[in-house]
């Protein structure tokens, strides 16, 4: 596709299932960026990957967030024992480069989760 | 941390003004300052950035104002239009980029 895929577009699940959120990065972009956006603020990083390993992790919550990217394009994150409080759009961004060049990031339109 | 710091919030402009938005940021190892504009239902897009040599740069009806000895930078919108009311944030790098809070701004004609 043109631009970055997310799925699912929305994602309603109750306290304490897990679930599992897409992105499918612009094809040949190496980097692969997750951000959290709440309500009213600005995005959060989370992690990001240059090809098949997490190049820094350092913005996961907790080890209830995990991510992969086995084969360096699509990714997904994991979220196990979801809490009320993980309810955000979820936010996949790629770049065809490191990143130490250039701050452009191309996202996608996110996963809404909503944690009842 | 906040580590980079957006104001106002939300703004309201007149169709045909002029929107400031301005950010403050800490860290002197951001090597690149974008702002993004981003509407509701969508993903944030890169609208303008500049690099931390430049004082000043334009595009269009949109210009990034850089102050490195204050670390402020803050972006203008002249001939404000209906269709540019969305949300903006500034940004910074250092790899990963972080992001200011927001400013809501609504165009009103």
């Amino acid at each position: 596709g043109a631009g970055v895929s997310q799925t699912p577009s929305n994602k309603v699940t109750e306290k304490g299932k897990y679930v599992e959120l897409r992105c499918d990065p612009i094809s040949g972009h190496t980097a692969l960026y997750w951000y959290r956006q709440s309500l009213g603020q600005g995005p959060e990083f989370l992690i990001y990957f240059q090809g098949t390993g997490a190049a820094d992790d350092s913005g996961l919550p907790n080890d209830r967030f995990f991510a992969v990217r086995p084969e360096g394009s699509v990714s997904t994150l994991k979220i196990q024992r979801t809490e009320r409080g993980d309810s955000a759009v979820y936010l996949c961004a790629s770049s065809p480069t490191l990143g130490q060049n250039t701050g452009e990031l191309f996202f996608g339109e996110g996963s809404r989760l909503t944690v009842l | 941390q906040q580590q980079v710091k957006q104001s106002p919030q939300s703004l309201i402009v007149q169709k045909g003004g002029i929107s400031i938005i301005n950010c403050a940021y800490e860290n002197t190892a951001f090597d690149y300052f974008p702002w993004y504009q981003q509407f509701p239902g969508k993903g944030p897009a890169l609208l303008i950035a500049i690099r931390p040599d430049v004082s000043e740069k334009k595009e269009g009806r949109f210009t990034i104002s850089f102050n490195k000895s204050a670390k402020q930078f803050s972006l203008h919108i002249m001939d404000s239009q209906p269709g540019d009311s969305a949300t903006y944030f500034c940004a910074a790098k250092a790899t990963p980029l972080v992001f200011g809070k927001g400013t809501r701004l609504s165009v009103i004609a």
